[in-house]
């Protein structure tokens, strides 16, 4: 049983539509964050979310962090096929370097 | 910014040996470092948390005599998958973060492929 679920799982896009990936739990997270990882690599951090309701940006990424700290959720604005790779949120429940990781989400962006 | 590196990347081995899985923080000191596996298109299963100067701590259902870990030194975690079997085979990563009361960066290793025959 997965603590975290990413939906959708697969997600095939033409470049320039926008997207919504979601990370939702039942259990509450001191902290959060999202990683892009490509295959054979590890993840590479992308942003980290602390305080419910929080709502970072990073260029054409936005990431917001559920009012009960329980979900999160990355939109990214115009995808390009650069942004093509797989999406994980990670939550920390307690220890702030413990993590466990959702589903991921693979996502496609094609030209 | 903070590395952290594995070693081997790739170690194909024969069902029933051992494989020894190095991770090293290169430029911190890490008392806690983390060790996932991660199957063909799947997440990071988190395996077990490797604590300086003391026993790792397992996530339930990661079987302790399976997969040893051994956090010797600050900088460094090894993970030993003891008689191998074609079901190991998998993509191995560690982790280590820079610690604290406040959410830190958490560094990935490259990752190292598992291949038992």
């Amino acid at each position: 049983t997965q603590l975290l679920e990413q939906s959708p799982q697969f997600l095939s896009i033409q470049e320039g539509e926008n997207l919504t990936v979601y990370c939702n739990s039942s259990s509450v997270f001191s902290s959060l964050q999202w990683y892009r990882q490509e295959p054979g690599e590890g993840p590479v951090l992308l942003v980290t979310v602390v305080t419910g309701g929080e709502v970072k940006k990073l260029k054409r990424l936005t990431f917001q962090f559920g009012d009960a700290r329980k979900d999160s959720s990355l939109h990214i604005t115009a995808a390009q096929p650069g942004d093509t790779g797989l999406y994980l949120c990670a939550g920390a429940v307690r220890d702030f370097n413990k993590f466990y990781f959702g589903s991921g989400t693979k996502l496609n962006v094609k030209p | 910014g903070a590395v952290v590196s594995q070693h081997p990347s790739r170690v194909i081995c024969k069902s029933g040996t051992s494989v020894k899985i190095e991770c090293r923080s290169l430029d911190f000191q890490a008392t806690t470092m983390f060790w996932y596996r991660q199957f063909p298109k799947q997440s990071l299963m988190l395996m077990a948390t490797s604590n300086e100067g003391s026993k790792a701590t397992y996530e339930q259902g990661v079987e302790k005599d399976k997969f040893l870990i051994n956090h010797a030194s600050l900088t460094l975690s090894t993970l030993t998958v003891t008689s191998a079997h074609p079901e190991d085979s998998s993509f191995y990563i560690c982790s280590a973060g820079t610690g604290g009361p406040r959410p830190g960066e958490l560094f990935f290793g490259e990752g190292s492929r598992l291949t038992v025959l």
